[in-house]
C-alpha cells in the first residue's frame, strides 16, 4: 500500500459543477497537507496548503482535511473548462520548522466540459 | 519574478551517456528539492538541500544519481551511465517556508 492513494480518473464533470477530489494516506505523522494543480508538460502549481485538521477556502478552492480519518479533500466550486487539469495532493512532516520534502499521490486527470 | 529555471527543458541521449541537469531557484529561497515524474510511479522526491546541505538523499535511486548545490543560486542533477528506466520528467523546486514549494518547468529525459 502506498502512503497516499489518489483515484487518478479520468473525473469528468460539467462546467459550472461542483468538483470533489480526495486523498487518503496511511501515515499518521503528516502534518502538513497541500494540493497542486498540474497542466499538461507543465510543473506543479501550488493551489492550497492546510495546517492539520480544518477547511480552509481561497476563492472558488476550499481544501478540507480530516486526521481522525487520514482523509483530504479539495472542492471547487463553479468549475471552469480552464481548471482542466491533473490536481495532486501533498503532504509532509513536522520538521521542527525546516523544510522536508513532499509525498506525492498520483494524481486524479479533471475534465470540466464547456 | 523568474521562478525556477530548469535547463535543459529536454534531453535525448543514449545509454552510457551522462546526464547533468541544472536549476537555479527563486532567489532568497534557501530549500532545494529535485523530484522525479513518471507515469508508473508518479512524482517522488529523490534529494533536497536545505541552505546547499544534502539532507535527505534516500530517494535517490541507485549510486548512478548524484546532486549537488555549489552555492545558493545552483544546483545539478547529475545520472552516469544512463539507463532507459532513468527516462522521466526531472522537476526541482524551492522553498523558503518548507510548505510553499515552488515547481520549475522540468526536464523532460529520454535515454534510448
Amino acid at each position: 500500500q502506498k502512503e497516499v492513494e489518489q483515484d487518478p480518473g479520468p473525473l469528468s464533470v460539467p462546467e459550472g459543477a461542483i468538483v470533489s477530489l480526495n486523498c487518503t494516506y496511511s501515515n499518521s505523522a503528516f502534518q502538513y497537507f497541500m494540493w497542486y494543480r498540474q497542466y499538461s508538460r507543465k510543473g506543479p502549481e501550488l493551489l492550497m496548503y492546510t495546517y492539520s485538521s480544518g477547511n480552509k477556502e481561497d476563492g472558488r478552492f476550499t481544501a478540507q482535511v480530516d486526521k481522525s480519518s487520514k482523509y483530504i479533500s479539495l472542492f471547487i466550486r463553479d468549475s471552469q473548462p480552464s481548471d482542466s487539469a491533473t490536481y495532486l495532493c501533498a503532504m509532509r512532516l513536522y520538521s521542527g520548522g525546516g523544510a522536508d520534502g513532499l509525498t506525492f499521490g498520483k494524481g486524479t486527470h479533471l475534465i470540466i466540459q464547456p | 519574478d523568474a521562478g525556477v529555471i530548469q535547463s535543459p527543458r529536454h534531453e535525448v541521449t543514449e545509454m552510457g551517456q551522462e546526464v547533468t541537469l541544472r536549476c537555479k531557484p527563486i532567489s532568497g529561497h534557501n530549500s532545494l528539492f529535485w523530484y522525479r515524474q513518471t507515469m508508473m510511479r508518479g512524482l517522488e522526491l529523490l534529494i533536497y538541500f536545505n541552505n546547499n546541505v544534502p539532507i535527505d538523499d534516500s530517494g535517490m535511486p541507485e549510486d548512478r544519481f548524484s546532486a549537488k548545490m555549489p552555492n545558493a543560486s545552483f544546483s545539478t542533477l547529475k545520472i552516469q551511465p544512463s539507463e532507459p528506466r532513468d527516462s522521466a520528467v526531472y522537476f526541482c523546486a524551492s522553498s523558503l517556508s518548507g510548505n510553499e514549494q515552488y515547481f520549475g518547468p522540468g526536464t523532460r529525459l529520454t535515454v534510448t
